[in-house]
């Protein structure tokens, strides 16, 4: 069966570092990934998605990056973090167009 | 532009009373649309999923929900709540794009809360 894994589950960083969050996906091959951020009392706001290694869209002009280094492998990054990127980031994956995303547990970030 | 509505922010209803969720979606062709849970500090799990086919669709939990083109709704409901059903509750509406991509496009969520 198919999981995703993403991590670290909680990072309290400071304003100015960097950022590294790591997502994989395992038991399917080629899946459409995706990066979301959930604010406080908000909805989800999606922030990059990629169909395949090394694709990568951008949906919102913004102080992240992601990459694809592999086909099961998507990582959020920053180089230097601000307040404003707090928040609770979440991976999916699906398979087909239309199919259901499948989320992650998610990364509850704190920037101070 | 596509849209996902729900217009309600917070609903608290008593344990055993039935329950629904509203959701309003702007999509310009056949919408494939989506009800998922999240409970604090956790990612998002399917309740259920509309297609096509029939309009009404059940999903886990007891849930259930009811496709209605011309108001352009796919509300959720259920029967009886539990006190565990308390979460927030996001629909979701997609398809194909142009481009041949595609996402997701969320709502703002509803909070539920149960009192016993």
């Amino acid at each position: 069966s198919q999981t995703i894994h993403q991590w670290p589950a909680t990072l309290v960083q400071p304003v100015g570092s960097p950022l590294s969050l790591e997502c994989t996906v395992e038991g399917t091959s080629n899946p459409n990934l995706y990066w979301y951020r959930q604010a406080a009392g908000r909805g989800l706001q999606l922030l990059f998605y990629s169909v395949g290694i090394g694709q990568i869209s951008s949906e919102v002009p913004q102080n992240l990056s992601a990459s694809r280094p592999q086909d099961r492998q998507f990582i959020l990054s920053s180089k230097k973090l601000l307040l404003s990127d707090s928040g609770f980031y979440l991976c999916a994956w699906r398979n087909t167009v239309n199919s259901p995303l499948h989320f992650g547990n998610g990364t509850r970030l704190t920037v101070t | 532009a596509q849209s996902v509505t729900q217009p309600d922010i917070h609903i608290t209803v008593s344990e055993g009373a039935s329950l629904e969720l509203r959701c309003n979606y702007s999509y310009g062709a056949t919408p494939y649309l989506f009800w998922y849970v999240q409970s604090p500090g956790q990612g998002l799990q399917l309740l259920l999923k509309y297609f096509s086919g029939d309009t009404l669709v059940q999903g886990i939990k007891g849930f259930e929900a009811e496709f209605k083109r011309s108001q352009s709704s796919f509300n959720l409901r259920k029967p009886s709540v539990h006190w565990s059903d308390a979460a927030e509750y996001f629909c979701a509406v997609g398809g194909l794009l142009s481009g041949g991509y595609n996402k997701l496009i969320f709502g703002a969520g509803t909070r539920l809360a149960v009192h016993p």
